[in-house]
């Protein structure tokens, strides 16, 4: 069973176009997460929601738009498209992000290409 | 502003050499410092939580220590499958949430 999953696994799109990235967890936990993995591997958090509450959002452009319907899901809808929004973006999860024992869990990954 | 910086950004050993990776970083108020292990193509997975100084954990051929300001993962006799990139992440309360920061990874190859 996976735990975190995520789709599409690739995206290749045109600058300028819409896209979204859905995530879903089956492992009951009350948070999910958002990050961004540049070319060099930098992983960093773009959004949070605690039980589709959104708590945390870094300084990310607000054509990115998190959507939370409920707490098992979390997707990530991308307005106009740049090239500089290629990456790969990580979903993840954890049981409780107001208790520090905080392990997250992964999703394999979106790689986005923004042609 | 919190750091995490993390040292060597990529190490090449031969099957059976052990080493260590560092991961030094500055937070105020650490609640968790974590180590995970990412693959190619794939999302990064748990390996270890410490939570305080002197405090150590191991699993097979590695092991994480942490003192008040670093972290060291210690791998002991490595295989080639152990080549992977390894990320160091601290947390600390931020207005009511523990959210982890990333440092940028060791890359790691074992040579057969």
């Amino acid at each position: 069973d996976t735990a975190v999953s995520q789709t599409p696994k690739y995206l290749v799109t045109q600058m300028g176009n819409d896209k979204s990235i859905k995530c879903e967890q089956n492992l009951g936990h009350d948070t999910m997460y958002w990050y961004k993995q540049d070319s060099k591997k930098f992983l960093k958090i773009m959004f949070s929601y605690n039980n589709k509450e959104l708590i945390i959002n870094e300084t990310v452009p607000n054509r990115f738009s998190p959507k939370s319907p409920d707490k098992a899901h979390l997707n990530l809808h991308i307005n106009s498209l740049e090239l500089g929004d290629s990456a790969v973006y990580f979903c993840a999860s954890s049981q409780d992000s107001a208790t520090f024992t905080n392990t997250q869990y992964f999703g394999p990954g979106t790689r986005l290409t923004v042609l | 502003e919190d750091q995490v910086t993390q040292s060597p950004e990529a190490l090449r050993l031969q099957e059976g050499e052990s080493s260590s990776l560092n991961c030094s970083y500055t937070v105020s108020g650490l609640r968790g410092l974590f180590w995970y292990r990412q693959d190619p193509g794939k999302g990064p997975e748990f390996l270890f939580t410490l939570y305080s100084a002197g405090e150590e954990k191991e699993k097979e051929r590695l092991k994480a220590t942490l003192t008040k300001k670093e972290s060291f993962l210690h791998i002991t006799a490595p295989k080639p499958e152990d080549s992977a990139t390894y990320l160091c992440a601290v947390q600390a309360p931020s207005g009511g949430s523990y959210i982890p920061t990333f440092g940028r990874g060791t890359s790691l190859i074992v040579h057969p």
